[in-house]
């Protein structure tokens, strides 16, 4: 069965700080991997997408980036922190292709940036 | 692009009642899904149901069932018999059945308690 890991589950961070969140997937190849971040309260926002190793898709311009290495691996990152940065922060994984494919999400990381 | 709009920030419902929670969307596309997830105190979002856009007849998983007006945009959740375990957030979400990222757009969510 496909699992999804997220590390770390918890991150505090101050201002200017670098930041590396990273999720992988096991069980499966070649998925569509998505990085999430929602806000306390509020709906999930879409930051980036991949559809294969090295190409990455934006949705949101800002001071993160994302890249994805091997094929089963996903990396968010920021050179420097922002206090707007602070959020819950979700991976999520789905198969290629055609059908009503769900998205399988991850356990999140909580950010906070001081 | 589309957009998704949960009009109700919080419901409540009675354990054993029945309560549905209301999802609208805006879409020029003509095939896409639609879903409802469930995201619980622990924060990990779970899939409740899942609607093709094709289909006319509604979904249904148990006690959740959905009332899909394709015309009305509109993607509304039922949940009989409710239990304390069903208290969550929920939202709803619309993929295009279009492209290859397969991307979710979700709305702001509805958050759900039940009353013992």
């Amino acid at each position: 069965s496909q699992t999804i890991h997220q590390w770390p589950a918890t991150l505090v961070q101050p201002v200017g700080s670098p930041l590396s969140l990273e999720c992988t997937v096991e069980g499966t190849s070649n998925p569509n991997l998505y990085w999430y971040r929602q806000a306390a309260g509020r709906g999930l926002q879409l930051l980036f997408y991949s559809v294969g190793i090295g190409q990455i898709s934006s949705e949101v311009p800002q001071n993160l980036s994302a890249s994805r290495p091997q094929d089963r691996q996903f990396i968010l990152s920021s050179k420097k922190l922002l206090l707007s940065d602070s959020g819950f922060y979700l991976c999520a994984w789905s198969l290629k292709g055609g059908g009503s494919y769900e998205q399988y999400f991850g356990p999140g990381t909580r950010l906070t940036v001081t | 692009a589309q957009t998704v709009t949960q009009s109700q920030p919080e419901m409540s419902v009675q354990e054993a009642e029945t309560v549905t929670l209301s999802c609208t969307y805006d879409t020029s596309e003509s095939d896409y899904y639609l879903f409802w997830y469930k995201q619980p105190p622990s924060r990990q979002m779970i899939l409740v149901i899942r609607q093709e856009a094709y289909k006319q007849q509604n979904a249904t998983e148990n006690r959740f069932s959905v009332n899909f007006q394709k015309a009305a945009k509109s993607f509304s959740l039922k949940i009989s018999d409710s239990q304390l375990g069903d208290a969550a957030m929920y939202f709803c979400a619309y993929r295009s059945a279009y492209g290859s990222a397969r991307q979710l757009t979700f709305g702001s969510g509805t958050q759900l308690t039940v009353l013992p």
